[in-house]
């Protein structure tokens, strides 16, 4: 089946302890892109990747790192999480930046 | 700058009164425009997209240039559809995909 998948689906952590959001999805897409939902805020993008080594900002990248060191995963680092990264994050990916995306489930995190 | 506007955070509409969901962007090129929607407690999945030009569970949405506008349409709105509908943008700015702020549907029945 194809679909991206994120884990954990619920996080909990404490300020300043360093976590990984995992993303990986089986459709050989180029394009992978990370955003956090917030209430009144709709969906922001914190970063994306082209392809595989590619990475770039987005709207809200500060506090946030991505790498893309293979083409089907693409993972987010938040190396001192703070209280106001408490948000529900998704991934998606697509063929290219012009095409539909695919969300995976979406991580809710609580940073304490 | 905001890229796309979504006016309406909540809208109420009855079971099949028909409903519209408001869109805007800014952008004076030739954009790439998609409707995403969200039910309740699963992940946003594409509704439609412009250039497709489909009617998808009975939503339509035309692109106007003139308007700069991406409006969601249903002649009449079903209990299903109660749901959290986001318009998107893709193609501005480097490679960005721009999401608005979501609109709350609820039809009551």
């Amino acid at each position: 089946e194809a679909q991206v998948t994120q884990n954990p689906r619920y996080l909990i952590t404490v300020t300043g302890k360093k976590l990984t959001v995992t993303c990986s999805q089986n459709m050989n897409h180029e394009y992978m892109s990370w955003y956090r939902q917030d209430p009144g805020l709709g969906l922001r993008q914190i970063y994306y990747s082209m392809n595989v080594e590619v990475t770039d900002k987005g709207d809200v990248p500060e506090g946030y790192k991505v790498s893309r060191k293979e083409k089907r995963n693409f993972p987010l680092i938040l190396e001192s999480p703070s209280p106001n990264q408490t948000s529900l994050y998704f991934c998606a990916s697509g063929t290219n930046y012009n095409s539909p995306l695919h969300f995976g489930n979406g991580t809710r995190l609580t940073v304490t | 700058a905001q890229r796309v506007t979504q006016p309406e955070k909540l809208l109420s509409v009855f079971k099949g009164a028909p409903v519209e969901l408001k869109c805007n962007y800014s952008y004076s090129g030739s954009p790439e425009l998609f409707w995403y929607v969200q039910y309740s407690r699963q992940r946003l999945q594409l509704l439609l997209r412009h250039i497709s030009r489909e009617s998808i569970k009975g939503f339509t949405a035309d692109l106007n240039k003139g308007e700069t506008s991406f409006h969601l349409k249903k002649p009449f709105a079903q209990e299903e559809d109660s749901a959290m509908y986001y318009c998107a943008l893709s193609g501005v700015s480097g490679n960005q995909f721009y999401f608005g702020t979501g609109t709350s549907l609820t039809v009551i029945p």
